[in-house]
């Protein structure tokens, strides 16, 4: 599915760089998310967004910070990471998380493989 | 919070055979979808399914809500098919998060 586009779609950072994860949607959703999949793991939401303003916070570290500008496009700011951070980074929109029924459909990214070395 | 179990963890089929993937769950939800993940990573939409009974061409689905399970039919497998598929719910109660499964991991055989 191309209506969710993610870059880097790898990435390899060492634990004292800055980077950034971008993720766009085209298909006029306004609920994001960032979800994090590790090897022999399921999905893990991270964060989730609506209408720009974050809904869910999972516990995550401070050292992953999202920021949603627009209904659009999503970042995950990432800093001082640790190898266990290692993992596929999959960003996903709906149309909005306040109602159920099909309009609740999530749709994914491609998402970004990061290594932390 | 919610659990959600999928059943069986890995499969192997010969191409063309029939197989059922269970997911069971354990609240009541008002959002369930599967997905299938590809060798790539991408994860892909199957169904949007938190009742009833949905059919596309050789993939089919129900869910049982008040019984609190959703089961996945894939028939004529093909190769294509094979990765792992997901099952992810919304529970009814409260929260925004999605809680995924831990999937069942399919391999085709040609």
């Amino acid at each position: 599915e191309t209506g969710v586009t993610q870059t880097p779609r790898h990435l390899v950072m060492g634990m004292t760089n800055k980077k950034s994860l971008k993720c766009e949607q085209h298909l006029g959703h306004n609920a994001m998310y960032w979800y994090k999949q590790s090897a022999k793991k399921p999905l893990e939401l991270m964060f989730v967004y609506n209408f720009k303003e974050q809904t869910e916070n999972n516990s995550v570290p401070s050292r992953f910070s999202p920021e949603c500008p627009n209904s659009s496009h999503l970042f995950l700011h990432l800093h001082t990471l640790q190898p266990e951070d290692s993992a596929l980074y999959l960003c996903a929109s709906s149309q909005d998380i306040r109602t159920s029924g099909f309009t609740d459909t999530q749709y994914f990214g491609p998402g970004t493989r990061l290594t932390v070395l | 919070g919610i659990q959600v179990e999928q059943s069986p963890p890995d499969l192997i089929l010969q191409e063309g055979a029939n197989s059922t993937l269970r997911c069971n769950f354990s609240d009541s939800v008002n959002n369930l979808q599967w997905f299938h993940q590809n060798p790539w990573g991408q994860l892909i939409n199957l169904f949007y399914i938190p009742s009833g009974t949905k059919q596309n061409g050789r993939l089919s689905a129900t869910t049982v809500a008040t019984e609190r399970y959703s089961l996945l039919y894939i028939s004529s497998s093909q190769t294509t098919d094979s990765g792992v598929y997901f099952c992810a719910v919304r529970a009814t109660s409260g929260t925004y998060k999605y809680i995924f499964g831990t999937g069942t991991r399919l391999k085709v055989l040609a």
